[in-house]
């Protein structure tokens, strides 16, 4: 079964300094990962894809994330955290469950706290 | 566009009565979610349907909650009876197709109180 795991319930960090939200998966074939971003009272919003080719992904709002195979890893990052980017931010992977649907799974969420 | 519209935005309700919340996906997406969002279990799939048709329910919880929908521009998630338990945001989400690379667009959620 597919799964994807955000190990941080929270991450801090100053305004200014590069962020990293964490996120590792499982999946049985090709992964198909994406990172999305809640804002409070909002419904998520997508932010990046992974589906082949470079393992550096850039996406909306400065984000970028890294897949790495051998680690099974999409960390989401950015070079300059805002305070604007103090939200939730969810891991899922999409793939196909034992009956040959389409199954989106997402992590448990990471909030991430940037310090004026 | 639009995006996805959900109704209502809050709804507060007391145990043992019905509630419906209904959402209207975006414009020739066909696959359509309902989530529900708490701070115990997190983001959990309910029911996902394709083209109209119901295709995945073992998300949901129990025979006390049910899904339809009649067109591919309405859908309906109905709890009857509610319970206190079942206090949480319930989001809708489309999608434009059934590929393992569409995202999903998601409405502002249905925050759900039940007394």
């Amino acid at each position: 079964a597919q799964s994807v795991a955000q190990p941080e319930d929270q991450v801090n960090v100053a305004e200014g300094n590069p962020l990293t939200v964490k996120c590792t998966y499982s999946v049985s074939g090709n992964p198909y990962l994406f990172w999305y971003v809640q804002y409070p009272n909002r419904g998520l919003q997508f932010l990046l894809k992974y589906i082949t080719g470079d393992n550096l992904v850039k996406g909306s709002y400065g984000f970028e994330a890294e897949f790495n195979k051998s680690q099974t890893s999409f960390h989401l990052k950015k070079p300059s955290a805002l305070v604007s980017d103090s939200a939730l931010y969810f891991c899922a992977v999409r793939d196909l469950n034992s009956g040959g649907y389409q199954k989106v799974t997402f992590g448990t969420g990471t909030k991430l706290q940037v310090i004026p | 566009d639009a995006g996805v519209i959900q109704s209502p935005r809050h709804e507060v309700t007391e145990m043992g009565q019905e509630v419906t919340l209904r959402c209207k996906p975006i414009s020739g997406h066909n696959s359509l979610f309902w989530y529900r969002q708490t701070m115990m279990r997190g983001l959990e799939l309910l029911i996902y349907f394709n083209n109209n048709v119901p295709i995945d329910d073992s998300g949901m919880p129990e025979d006390r909650f049910s899904a339809k929908m009649p067109n591919a521009s309405f859908s309906t998630l109905k709890i009857q009876p509610s319970e206190p338990r079942d206090s949480a945001v319930y989001f809708c989400a489309s999608s434009p197709g059934t590929g393992r690379f569409e995202k999903l667009f998601f409405g502002s959620g249905t925050q759900l109180s039940v007394l």
